[in-house]
């Protein structure tokens, strides 16, 4: 079945480069995506990359993906104490003709001033 | 815009009430979705709709019942809730179903 794994925990001191990674199981998956949900809020798209491309950045975030080996990473530059989120890696199965989402654990991202 | 908009915030129900949790949006979209959210557990999917008068199971619907009069509301019903449907419940609507959905702020639901 489909299953997204996410590590659990990341910490950074503010100012440096975070790298949060994630390996996903279905290769008919054609988006995928980034979520980041703050303490007591929902989930806010961050970025999302389609299954053909290799990399794609917008400001400080960069996401990789490596087709082959079904893993994708989000790098956030310069990272700042309010990034301190919860990082949602999610993929979309079925080639998308469901519409419907496949979710990782997360990755909490704490930023050290 | 409001977005999706979800009510209530917070909800305590005793074992066995039912009770409905709403979620709007203003969107104009087809694609609507409510997951839950338990610590360890990530997001599951409990139902989800394509579009009015469509709709249908995710990885957990047990205990969940959903109806798509209209584009705009997708509620979801507990029809006798257990302590083990205690969660943060996310409502979450896409135009597109490929360019990610938006979601709703939540309810935090306890069963006692």
């Amino acid at each position: 079945g489909e299953d997204v794994e996410q590590s659990l925990f990341l910490s950074v001191r503010e100012g440096d480069s975070s790298v949060i990674n994630c390996t996903y199981t279905d290769s008919s998956s054609t988006y995928l995506y980034w979520y980041k949900q703050e303490p007591g809020a929902g989930l806010q798209l961050l970025t999302y990359i389609f299954s053909n491309m290799d990399m794609k950045q917008d400001q400080r975030l960069t996401v990789l993906l490596n087709k082959k080996d079904k893993h994708l990473s989000l790098r956030i530059a310069d990272t700042q104490t309010g990034d301190s989120a919860i990082y949602f890696c999610a993929e979309n199965p079925y080639g998308g003709s469901q519409g419907n989402l496949i979710f990782g654990k997360g990755t909490k991202l704490s930023v050290k001033p | 815009n409001a977005g999706v908009t979800q009510t209530p915030k917070f909800q305590v129900l005793k074992t066995g009430q039912s009770m409905t949790l709403q979620c709007a949006q203003d969107m104009n979209h087809e694609y609507m979705s409510w997951y839950r959210q338990d610590p360890g557990m990530g997001l599951r999917l409990i139902h989800y709709s394509v579009g009015a008068g469509i709709t249908d199971q995710g990885e957990v619907p047990n205990g969940y019942n959903v109806s798509r009069s209209t584009t705009e509301d997708f509620p979801l019903r507990l029809l006798s809730a257990a302590p083990s449907q205690t969660s943060v419940y996310f409502c979450a609507s896409s135009a597109d179903r490929n360019y990610g959905y938006t979601f709703g702020s939540g309810t935090r639901l306890t069963v006692v």
